[in-house]
């Protein structure tokens, strides 16, 4: 019965693939959104969708996509992997009433050798 | 540019001292967030005090806010093991309505049996 789900939960790859980061939430939220966290911790938000539609778009290189097929899912895929993306991707949900408070997932760690 | 920055960057003490951890800001905002990071796991929200507001209490934890100052401290009461984390905090500044929160590096917290 987990809220905020993410899969895989460990990513480890090799320079110039490309990988999908899933994230579901079960909670009824209407945004999600995707944080990249550093190896310093620093916590950056990426994108954020609003039922389906996307409303939060940081300076992200385009090798990002982010795609939410329906409310309950933003999947995140990332091409030409380089070195620099090797991070923890959090995915979070927020609802209307209550757009403050994001519900975090466990995070998917992702490693570019 | 990073919006909130915690002081100080780590924290050792004993179990049933108080902690108190500082953050500073840059722009308005609509509220200022704390949140909690275990090692290796999502972040959990913990309390939210908004731009009007200059204290707020949830059990243990007490939170200050001075928008003059552009700052705020959370103060964790009697502390135990289990609060060993890394504690955040998040600004929500005026932007068009979306939830785009802004995270500083954290507080690695540290409370010793």
């Amino acid at each position: 019965d987990t809220a905020v789900s993410q899969t895989p939960k460990y990513l480890v790859t090799q320079m110039g693939n490309d990988k999908s980061i899933k994230c579901e939430q079960n909670l009824g939220h209407d945004t999600m959104y995707w944080y990249k966290q550093d190896s310093k911790k620093f916590l950056k938000i990426m994108f954020s969708y609003n039922n389906k539609e996307l409303i939060i778009n940081e300076t992200v290189p385009n090798r990002f996509s982010p795609k939410s097929p329906d409310k309950a899912h933003l999947n995140l895929h990332i091409n030409s992997l380089e070195l620099g993306d090797s991070a923890v991707y959090f995915c979070a949900s927020s609802s209307r009433d209550s757009q403050e408070t994001q519900y975090f997932g466990p995070g998917t760690r992702l490693l570019v050798l | 540019s990073q919006q909130g920055e915690e002081d100080p960057q780590a924290l050792s003490i004993q179990e049933g001292e108080n902690a108190t951890m500082n953050c500073s800001y840059k722009t308005s905002i609509n509220n200022l967030q704390w949140y909690r990071q275990n090692s290796g796991r999502g972040l959990v929200h913990l309390i939210l005090i908004r731009s009007n507001e200059r204290e707020k209490h949830s059990g243990r934890l007490r939170v200050t806010l001075d928008t003059s100052k552009k700052s705020s401290s959370l103060l964790i009461t009697a502390s135990r093991a289990a609060d060993t984390a890394s504690y955040f905090c998040a600004t929500d500044p005026f932007s068009g309505g979306y939830n785009k929160l802004i995270f500083g590096a954290g507080t690695r917290l540290a409370v010793h049996p």
